[in-house]
């Protein structure tokens, strides 16, 4: 199955920081990538759809880039709310999988 | 509006089933695939598997058979089994749409699954 790294594994920011989270696949996934945020006692929330489509909803701080094995999701001008756990996954292969997230943190 | 609602017991003996329910509403259940993730303690998400009310499902392999869906579109719900449980299996699960476009774009607030005797 395809494995997806993503890296760090914390981020520790401040509010108004910029926040770049990678994410790495064994092999590649073309652009079927996703991004979800979960904030604390929530489900998991589509962020980003095809490594670069922002959800219904999704503030336009939110970027991704990337296609084939490397990904990358920018948040700009960090909100409070931001501060959660992000989880990419593909759906090239299956099983479908996601990476082990990335923690962004406040500094 | 789309919402998803999971139910089922909260406890479950170690080789027993499991068998949870996603309730839908906002959409019709057959417009769509449905998949059920869980979350282990500890954060990692697995994709179980999905399924269409025409009889299309892909399961996760790493399950070894232990794990079948299915559709109820008279009461716009669908359904999870796990047969011969263990403590691995403890973990939140997540009922959600798949989007041929967009993938897990709505999720239920998940139900907490412990395997325990």
């Amino acid at each position: 199955e395809i494995v997806l790294t993503q890296s760090p594994a914390t981020l520790s920011l401040s509010p108004g920081d910029r926040a770049t989270l990678s994410c790495r696949a064994s092999q590649s996934v073309s652009s079927s990538l996703a991004w979800f945020q979960q904030r604390p006692g929530q489900a998991p929330s589509l962020l980003i759809y095809d490594a670069s489509t922002r959800a219904t909803g999704i503030p336009a701080r939110f970027s991704g880039s990337g296609s084939g094995t490397d990904f990358t999701l920018t948040i700009n001008n960090l909100e409070p709310e931001d501060f959660a756990v992000y989880f990419c996954q593909q759906r090239y292969f299956w099983p479908r999988t996601f990476g082990q997230g990335t923690r962004v943190e406040i500094k | 509006q789309v919402q998803l609602q999971e139910s089922g017991p909260g406890l479950v003996k170690p080789s027993e089933t499991l068998s949870l329910t996603c309730s839908v509403s906002g959409v019709s259940i057959s417009s769509y695939y449905w998949s059920w993730i869980r979350q282990f303690p500890g954060m990692r998400l697995e994709w179980l598997g999905y399924i269409h009310d025409n009889g299309n499902n892909n399961y996760n392999p790493s399950l070894n058979s232990r794990v079948s869906m299915s559709v109820d579109t008279s009461k716009n719900q669908f359904s999870l089994r796990l047969t011969s449980v263990t403590a691995a299996d403890t973990a939140m699960y997540y009922c959600a749409r798949d989007s041929s476009s967009r993938g897990n774009d709505y999720w239920g607030q998940g139900i907490l699954v412990t395997v325990s005797s």
